[in-house]
């Protein structure tokens, strides 16, 4: 139902923007968002839109450089990433909710890789 | 934010032989309406994480009924009655209460 496009191999300080589509990404009843996974580690949040579809929040370590947005017409989710970092490589996965707090759906992942 | 601590970290197990994978939260994770948003995922190797419980307790359909939730506050638990060879992967908390999202660092399950 998702589907993650726009990774690749980036240098430092360059940007990127990652795209998300997939049914149900502009229906304001459900939380959308961008969670990522370092190589061989964990899952991190990363970016998101709350249920009312208006607010969105950022984990500390993209804040500032990073902006969610989306696209009603186009059913689509993006992601906007500036200033990369090597600690930023990672595969990012959108993800989106069935039922509240939850995080039921999920992409494949696009693979961003930044180094020079 | 909402820190999610998971133990152990690595968890050998024999086939057949149940096994537990506990979760702790910094913060009590009951939102103002009264439920627990506490979920659990299992990702497989080279697989996107796939969901297995919400609210605790509440298996998503067709998740086996080997694996339940528990928990409440700030302490929560997955068991597996009896695991099999499907089920080794590494397998994560995450609480949808507090606002950012947090996970918890995951927990590899692998066969002795």
């Amino acid at each position: 139902q998702l589907v993650e496009s726009g990774g690749g191999l980036v240098q430092p300080g360059r940007s990127l923007r990652l795209s998300c589509a997939g049914s149900g990404l502009t229906y304001y009843e459900h939380a959308i968002h961008w969670v990522r996974q370092r190589p061989g580690k964990g899952l991190e949040w990363v970016a998101g839109y709350l249920r009312d579809g208006e607010r969105v929040g950022y984990a500390d370590s993209v804040k500032g450089r990073f902006i969610i947005s989306r696209d009603n017409a186009r059913n689509s989710l993006y992601l906007q990433m500036n200033s990369l970092r090597p600690e930023d490589t990672a595969l990012y996965y959108c993800g989106k909710d069935l039922r509240p707090g939850d995080l039921f759906f999920w992409g494949q992942g696009t693979l961003v890789t930044v180094s020079s | 934010d909402a820190v999610m601590t998971q133990s152990p970290l690595s968890l050998p197990v024999t086939l057949g032989q149940p096994a537990s994978i506990s979760c702790r939260s910094s913060q009590s994770l009951v939102y103002s309406d009264g439920n627990t948003y506490l979920n659990w995922f299992q990702q497989r190797p080279g697989q996107s994480p796939r969901h297995l419980i919400y609210e605790v307790s509440k298996r998503d359909s067709g998740v086996p009924d080997r694996f339940s939730g528990s928990g409440s506050g700030t302490y929560f638990t997955l068991k597996i009655s009896r695991v099999e060879a499907e089920d080794v992967g590494v397998y994560f908390c995450m609480q949808g209460t507090h606002w950012p999202y947090t996970f918890g660092q995951g927990t590899k399950l692998e066969i002795k």
